[in-house]
C-alpha cells in the first residue's frame, strides 16, 4: 500500500526566510504524481503545487518549489521569502493513477511564520 | 472564483443520532468526493463520484455511512447511527473528469458527537 510520510509535525519560519517541509512516500508504481495542498486555519485546502513522477524537472510556482528525488522517494518543498500568509498546515499528498483519484495524504506538517 | 460548498460548517449531535451533510461541487466538474479528517491526521478518501455513479467506496463504512449524488450534481452524505469516533471534519472535493485533474477543496463539516 502506498503511504506519505511527513516528519515534521510542525516547522516555524521567520518572515521573509526560506524553510523546507519534508515529505516522504512509498510505492512500488513507477508513474504517479505528487502534490502539496495548503489547509489554512477555518479555511478550505487549497493546491500549492503539483509534481508528475515522469518528469526530472522539479515545479516550481512563484516562492513555492519542491525538490524531487524519485530514487530516495523524497518529495520536500521550498518556501522562499515567507509570508505571514503562508501560516498553515501542509499536506503532502500522492497520487497513483490507475488506482484512480485517490489522494493518499500524509499527516500534516503545521507551520508558523514569525513576523 | 467558483467554490465547492458545503452546509452545515459545524454541526453537534448525540451518538446513535442520524446527521447528513451536503456538498455542492463547481459547476462542471464531473467528479465529486467526500474525505474525512481526523483531527491531527490527513484526511481520507471516504467514497467518489463520478456523475451519480460510485466509482470507490472502498473506505466508507457502509453500516452507517452512506452517500448519494442523485442528479450527478449535489451530494448528500449521511451517519446513521453517529458514533462517537466518527467525531471528525468531513471534507467535499470536486474535479474534472481526468484522473489527475486538480481536486478543489470545500470549507468542511466539523461533525463533534456527544
Amino acid at each position: 500500500a502506498q503511504t506519505v510520510t511527513q516528519s515534521q509535525p510542525e516547522m516555524s519560519v521567520q518572515e521573509a526566510e526560506t524553510v523546507t517541509l519534508s515529505c516522504t512516500y512509498d510505492t512500488s508504481e513507477s508513474d504517479y504524481y505528487l502534490f502539496w495542498y495548503k489547509q489554512p486555519p477555518s479555511r478550505q485546502m487549497i493546491l500549492v503545487i503539483r509534481q508528475e513522477a515522469y518528469k526530472q524537472q522539479n515545479a516550481t510556482e512563484n516562492r513555492f518549489s519542491v525538490n524531487f528525488q524519485k530514487a530516495a522517494k523524497s518529495f520536500s518543498l521550498k518556501i522562499s521569502d515567507s509570508q505571514l500568509g503562508d501560516a498553515a498546515m501542509y499536506f503532502c499528498a500522492y497520487l497513483w493513477e490507475t488506482s484512480g483519484s485517490r489522494l493518499t495524504f500524509g499527516e500534516g506538517t503545521q507551520l508558523t511564520v514569525n513576523p | 472564483e467558483a467554490e465547492v460548498a458545503q452546509s452545515p460548517r459545524y454541526k453537534i449531535t448525540e451518538k446513535s443520532q442520524a446527521v447528513a451533510f451536503w456538498c455542492d461541487p463547481i459547476s462542471g466538474h464531473a467528479t465529486l468526493y467526500w474525505y474525512r479528517q481526523i483531527l491531527g491526521q490527513g484526511p481520507e478518501l471516504l467514497v467518489q463520484f463520478q456523475d451519480e455513479s460510485v466509482v470507490d467506496d472502498s473506505q466508507l463504512p457502509k453500516d452507517r455511512f452512506s452517500a448519494e449524488r442523485l442528479k450527478g450534481v449535489d451530494s448528500t452524505l449521511k451517519i446513521q447511527p453517529a458514533e462517537l469516533g466518527d467525531s471528525a471534519m468531513y471534507l467535499c472535493a470536486s474535479s474534472l473528469p481526468g484522473v489527475v485533474d486538480t481536486q478543489y477543496f470545500g470549507p468542511g463539516t466539523r461533525l463533534t458527537v456527544l
